[in-house]
């Protein structure tokens, strides 16, 4: 079973700033079969990023995604006040899907 | 418009039966994965396990395999997740959620709103 860790366990900045969340495997994530999913408090999780880069469907384009192996990383450029929330990573490259524990995003 | 409902909260005591339902509507429903997600309150995802309701092909981690069954009627477009023998520790949210179209290899693109399940005596 791939180990996904988040870092860090939380960030606090202020919107507009620039924020850097990472998520590491365990073992290499076969093609690049990683998601992020923003979760705010009381919601289902809502899909961000699949397959390591690529942006789900309305998703703005200050969320990015990079890193391939077993690096991964999201980034939000210009923090909006709804951008303050957890962020989970998830494989899915193997046959059981795993998710990692989590970067809580707050305000400075 | 692709919408997973969910069943109601529910309160049972340890050593009860519970099936909770996701019922999938706006889409084909025997052409995608339906997968389960526990979050414990205060804590994070857990991957339980997925199945596919054009023939019930059903995958487990190993972690909630033996301790939950998968299954799904696709005349009613509908999807369960049931325990026989209900425990305090697994009192959480359950959150059914659709894997994007294509192989079994893929992320989850529709989430349902969750259903809370609380075992206490």
């Amino acid at each position: 079973e791939i180990v996904l860790t988040q870092s860090p366990g939380t960030l606090s900045l202020s919107p507009g700033e620039r924020a850097t969340l990472s998520c590491r495997a365990s073992q290499t994530v076969t093609s690049n079969y990683l998601a992020w999913y923003q979760q705010k408090p009381g919601q289902a999780p809502r899909l961000l990023i699949y397959g390591a880069s690529s942006r789900a469907t309305g998703i703005p384009d200050r969320f990015s995604g990079s890193g391939s192996g077993t690096d991964f990383t999201l980034t939000i450029t210009r923090l909006a006040p709804e951008d303050f929330a957890v962020y989970y990573c998830q494989q899915y490259g193997s046959p059981v899907y795993t998710f990692g524990q989590g970067t809580k995003l707050e305000i400075k | 418009e692709v919408q997973l409902v969910q069943s109601g909260a529910e309160v049972k005591k340890p050593g009860e039966s519970l099936k909770i339902s996701c019922k999938g509507s706006g889409y084909t429903f025997t052409s995608y994965w339906i997968g389960w997600v526990r979050q414990v309150p205060g804590k994070g995802l857990e991957w339980m396990g997925i199945i596919y309701p054009g023939d019930s092909d059903t995958r487990y981690s190993p972690t909630f395999r033996g301790q939950v069954t998968l299954s799904a009627d696709k005349s009613i477009t509908t999807a369960f997740l049931q325990w026989n023998n209900l425990k305090a520790s697994d009192t959480a949210r359950y959150y059914c959620a659709r894997l994007a179209l294509g192989t079994v290899r893929r992320w989850f693109d529709s989430w349902g709103q969750g259903t809370l399940v609380t075992v206490s005596s």
